[in-house]
């Protein structure tokens, strides 16, 4: 059972360009998460989905970021016209459950988004 | 302010015990977990506690958690220079499926 498996590892992008973040969670799970983690700085919420429907998106600023988690593939985080404040690592975690019950929550290895 | 907080740095001995301590604020925490991040990858869950749990010990981790004080620590005993990573504590609120993290603790545990 292959774990979170989160693509490209790393990725550049220019000032105005858009970046796709793909995560596919563990074989079995359904609750999908992303979080950023800016330099030095912990991991900040963004969204978190379930299949086909965004259950909470209060981390997720509100121009140019959406993310997806269609019934089939994996999930998408899109984000247009990228900045240099975009510059992070983005982590996916996924669990078979809500996490609210204890349930853990798989990580991906991350994407290194670079804007330059 | 930050929820969570975390010193940031602790240096150890190979062979010593080292203790990681973390703060948190909101009193509605079901679940705090300790995550371990190794340069480059991913975060690995080490351990979590109910809160109305006050210790757990699972081998050379053990989870001390003072819910008046909303204090946790982590100590990691006979550390070896592989528990070099930066370690973070994390909150599950109650009716939240989302952790809030600390900003991580690094910890060097030198020969």
């Amino acid at each position: 059972n292959a774990g979170v498996m989160q693509n490209p590892r790393h990725l550049v992008r220019r000032r105005g360009q858009e970046a796709r973040l793909r995560c596919s969670p563990m074989k079995g799970h359904s609750h999908v998460y992303w979080y950023r983690q800016l330099p030095e700085e912990g991991l900040k919420f963004m969204v978190y989905l379930q299949k086909e429907n965004i259950i909470d998106e209060s981390g997720m600023p509100k121009e140019r970021f959406s993310a997806e988690f269609p019934k089939e593939g994996p999930s998408i985080l899109r984000i247009q016209q990228v900045v240099r404040g975009d510059s992070a690592a983005y982590f996916c975690a996924s669990s078979p459950g809500a996490t609210g019950e204890g349930t853990e929550a798989f990580f991906g290895q991350g994407t290194r988004l670079t804007v330059v | 302010g930050e929820d969570v907080e975390q010193s940031l740095f602790l240096s150890v001995r190979e062979g010593d015990s080292s203790v990681i301590n973390c703060t948190y604020t909101d009193s509605s925490s079901t679940y705090l977990y300790w995550y371990k991040q190794e340069p480059g990858a991913g975060l690995q869950l080490l351990t979590y506690i109910f809160s109305n749990m006050d210790m757990k010990q699972d081998q050379r981790l053990t989870v001390l958690l003072n819910k008046k004080d909303k204090h946790l620590s982590l100590r990691i005993a006979d550390t070896q220079t592989g528990d070099s990573a930066i370690y973070f504590c994390a909150e599950n609120l109650s009716g939240y499926s989302t952790l809030t993290f600390g900003k991580g603790t690094m910890l060097l545990v030198s020969p």
